[in-house]
C-alpha cells in the first residue's frame, strides 16, 4: 500500500507558467513533508520542507501548500523555467526527526516546454 | 567538497553473486541511509544508520546487510544477488537532530549505483 502517492506520472507546462504537482498521502502520522528533484543520473536534491504546523512554505519561486484535512499538499513553482524539467518526489516523514526515514511518492516528471 | 560518493557506478551481476555498494560522506553527518529506486515505486528505504555502531532495517531489507564502523562510510553489502534487486540504489547522508534554526532534516544524495542482475 502506497502511503504517499503521485497519481500524475508526468506533467507539460509552458515556459512561464505555473506548474502544480500533487500528492496525496494517507499515514495520519506524517506531520513533516519535503519535495526532492532529480534529474537523469544524478541523486535526487532537496527542493523545499512544509511542516504540518503551517498551510504554505514559500522558497523564492517554489512554494508548498499542505492541506491537512484533505491529506493532500502540492508544490507550485512559478514561473516555470526551463531548467525545472526534472521528475519531483513527494516526501513525508514522522516529525522532522523523522525525515531521516522518508517515506516517497513515485513522482512526477514535470517538461517545460520552451 | 565531495559529499556523498558511491561505487561502482554500474554493476552487472549473475544471481547467486554477491557484491558490496560502498558509500562515503565527507560531512561529517550522524545519519546514513540507503534507498533503492524503482519505476513506479519512487525510492523506498534499505537500511539506514544513526550513528557509527548502530543500524536498523528500512521498507525493504530483506536480501541486504548493512554495517557502519566508521561516521563517513555505511556500505550495502547484497549476499545472494537476485534479480528483484535489480534498481538503482542511493546512499544518504544527513545532519543528526540538530535543533539548529533552518534545520530542515533534508538528506543529501549520492549520484546512484545502477545494479543489473541477470
Amino acid at each position: 500500500d502506497q502511503q504517499v502517492k503521485q497519481n500524475s506520472p508526468s506533467l507539460s507546462v509552458q515556459e512561464g507558467r505555473i506548474s502544480i504537482l500533487n500528492c496525496d498521502y494517507t499515514n495520519s502520522m506524517f506531520d513533516y513533508f519535503l519535495w526532492y528533484k532529480k534529474y537523469p543520473a544524478e541523486g535526487p536534491t532537496f527542493l523545499i520542507s512544509i511542516s504540518s504546523i503551517k498551510d504554505k512554505n514559500e522558497d523564492g519561486r517554489f512554494t508548498v501548500f499542505l492541506n491537512k484535512s484533505a491529506k493532500h499538499l502540492s508544490l507550485h513553482i512559478v514561473p516555470s523555467q526551463p531548467g525545472d524539467s526534472a521528475v519531483y518526489f513527494c516526501a513525508a516523514s514522522e516529525g522532522i526527526q523523522g525525515a531521516q526515514k522518508l517515506v516517497f511518492g513515485q513522482g512526477t516528471r514535470l517538461t517545460i516546454n520552451p | 567538497n565531495a559529499g556523498v560518493t558511491q561505487t561502482p557506478k554500474f554493476q552487472v551481476l549473475k544471481t547467486g553473486q554477491s557484491m558490496t555498494l560502498q558509500c562515503a560522506q565527507d560531512m561529517n553527518h550522524e545519519y546514513m541511509s540507503w534507498y533503492r529506486q524503482d519505476p513506479g515505486m519512487g525510492l523506498r528505504l534499505i537500511h539506514y544508520s544513526v550513528g557509527a555502531g548502530i543500524t536498523d532495517q528500512g521498507e525493504v531489507p530483506n536480501g541486504y546487510n548493512v554495517s557502519r564502523s566508521t561516521t563517513e562510510d555505511f556500505p550495502l553489502r547484497l549476499l545472494s544477488a537476485a534479480p528483484s534487486q535489480t534498481s538503482v540504489y542511493f546512499c544518504a547522508s544527513s545532519y543528526g537532530t540538530g535543533g539548529s534554526f533552518g534545520f530542515t532534516g533534508e538528506l543529501f544524495f549520492g549520484e546512484g549505483s545502477r545494479l543489473t542482475v541477470l
